[in-house]
């Protein structure tokens, strides 16, 4: 069975800091897939990245990154600079191949003080 | 623009009243699923149909039923054997029916539906 644990519920920071969410992953399968969401207050889920199981570059796109590390399950979210936009909830979810499940984190709100 | 459209954006149910939430989409998308979302439980799978004219179950179907007799529009009913029908309902495409993972932006979500009892 695939699980996926975001520990941290709600996290709140003063704007243009840096925030890290974290999402710990545990799956039997070798080839799977990793995704960050980002719900706002409108309530759609919004997409931010995909990564496959054989990819563990850390990738960059603007002011967020992500940490994948294979040997401590994780698949870790930084925002640098963080904005008054940026607060929302944000899933972690994880699926394998050729899986049409998505298995969901709890989510992590994250708030950013003005 | 290409998207999810969800309708309507509230709706409160009766006791022992079926519902049905809309969802259309202009995507083009194989692919069409059917969340559901509770406070600090993150989104848990109702339904999914990976083509037109069939769907399967996901983690929590009961009380919930689903057609697909159109590639743009799948329906999801909730029934009033759904005990605790009140949450917010997501639904999402994605453009292969082979797998979420296949495509490189596996799921798009419309904007929710919540639900509540009267």
């Amino acid at each position: 069975a695939q699980k996926v644990t975001q520990a941290q519920t709600e996290i709140s920071v003063v704007e243009k800091e840096d925030v890290t969410l974290d999402c710990v992953y545990e799956t039997r399968d070798t080839t799977y897939y990793l995704f960050w969401y980002k719900q706002p207050p409108s309530g759609e889920l919004v997409f931010l990245i995909r990564r496959n199981s054989f990819d563990e570059q850390n990738e960059i796109s603007g002011r967020y990154s992500w940490n994948f590390q294979k040997s401590t399950s994780s698949f870790n979210f930084t925002i640098t600079a963080s904005q008054v936009v940026d607060s929302a909830v944000y899933f972690c979810a994880l699926t394998y191949l050729g899986n049409e499940k998505l298995t969901f984190g709890t989510g992590t709100r994250l708030t950013i003080i003005p | 623009d290409g998207g999810i459209t969800q309708s309507p954006k509230y709706l409160f149910r009766k006791e022992g009243q079926n519902v049905t939430l809309s969802c259309e989409q202009n995507l083009n998308h194989d692919a069409m699923y059917w969340y559901r979302q509770d406070p600090g439980q993150g989104l848990r799978l109702i339904y999914y149909s990976q083509i037109v004219n069939d769907f399967q179950k996901g983690d929590i179907a009961e009380g919930y039923s689903v057609s697909r007799e159109k590639k743009e529009s799948f329906p999801l009913t909730v029934t009033s054997a759904q005990k605790n029908p009140t949450a917010f309902y997501l639904c999402a495409s994605s453009p292969s029916g082979q797998g979420v993972g296949y495509s490189n932006q596996p799921q798009h979500f419309g904007d929710g539906t919540r639900l509540s009892i009267l």
